[in-house]
């Protein structure tokens, strides 16, 4: 079955550096990766999708790329900022299905 | 808009009782799904509706029912408790079924079964 892996638990960086998150996966590669952004006590809210057949995806701060070769996607927050600290879901899907397959989420704490 | 509504927020249950969570959506979707997040186990999909008519068994669907009551309402059941489904729920809603399609979520509802 498929498995996926965002690079660590928690992630700590400091205001105005560059965050880059990791996930990663096995099998066979989706044909389309979404990523989430989770506050404490809230549902996920959607940030940006990015398809096999596309590289990298941008949206203001946030950029995505999708790296079928390595089975990897990174998920990168320019010029953090306090109000970035969330925890951040990958989630594939592939074209047949209707179902998300969610990682369990990396927390990224950025401090001032 | 309201985007996704969950009823209960919270709820605490004795092993055995039973329980309808509601979910209701706004945005005219099509696709509806309602999931368990645990620690450190992430998002499961419990079951899924691609359309009105039709729920489709997820990851972990043992120990819970779902009706689709129409194209807004989506509700799950737990007939008997067990403290094993203590968790929290999300409903969540997409304009079609298929992964090409973002994924609203509703806040959760938070549930102890005691």
């Amino acid at each position: 079955s498929q498995k996926i892996e965002q690079n660590s638990e928690a992630l700590n960086i400091q205001e105005g550096k560059t965050a880059t998150l990791t996930c990663n996966y096995t099998n066979y590669s989706p044909a389309y990766l979404q990523w989430y952004r989770q506050d404490p006590g809230r549902g996920p809210v959607f940030l940006l999708l990015i398809r096999e057949n596309e590289k990298e995806k941008r949206k203001e701060r946030l950029k995505v790329t999708f790296d079928t070769t390595l089975k990897q996607s990174l998920f990168h927050i320019t010029a953090s900022q306090p109000a970035d600290s969330a925890t951040y879901l990958c989630a594939l899907g592939y074209q047949a299905g209707t179902a998300l397959i969610f990682g369990k989420g990396t927390t990224l704490s950025v401090s001032s | 808009n309201a985007g996704v509504t969950q009823t209960p927020k919270f709820q605490v249950l004795k092993t055995g009782q039973s329980m309808t969570l509601q979910c209701a959506q706004d945005m005219n979707h099509n696709s509806m799904y309602w999931y368990r997040q645990d620690p450190g186990m992430g998002l499961r999909l419990i079951y899924y509706s691609a359309s009105e008519g039709t729920t489709d068994k997820g990851e972990v669907p043992n120990g819970y029912n779902v009706s689709r009551l129409n194209k807004r309402e989506f509700s799950l059941r737990l007939e008997s408790a067990a403290p094993s489904q203590t968790s929290v729920y999300f409903c969540a809603s997409s304009k079609r079924g298929g992964a090409s399609y973002e994924q609203y979520f509703g806040p959760g509802t938070r549930l102890t079964v005691t």
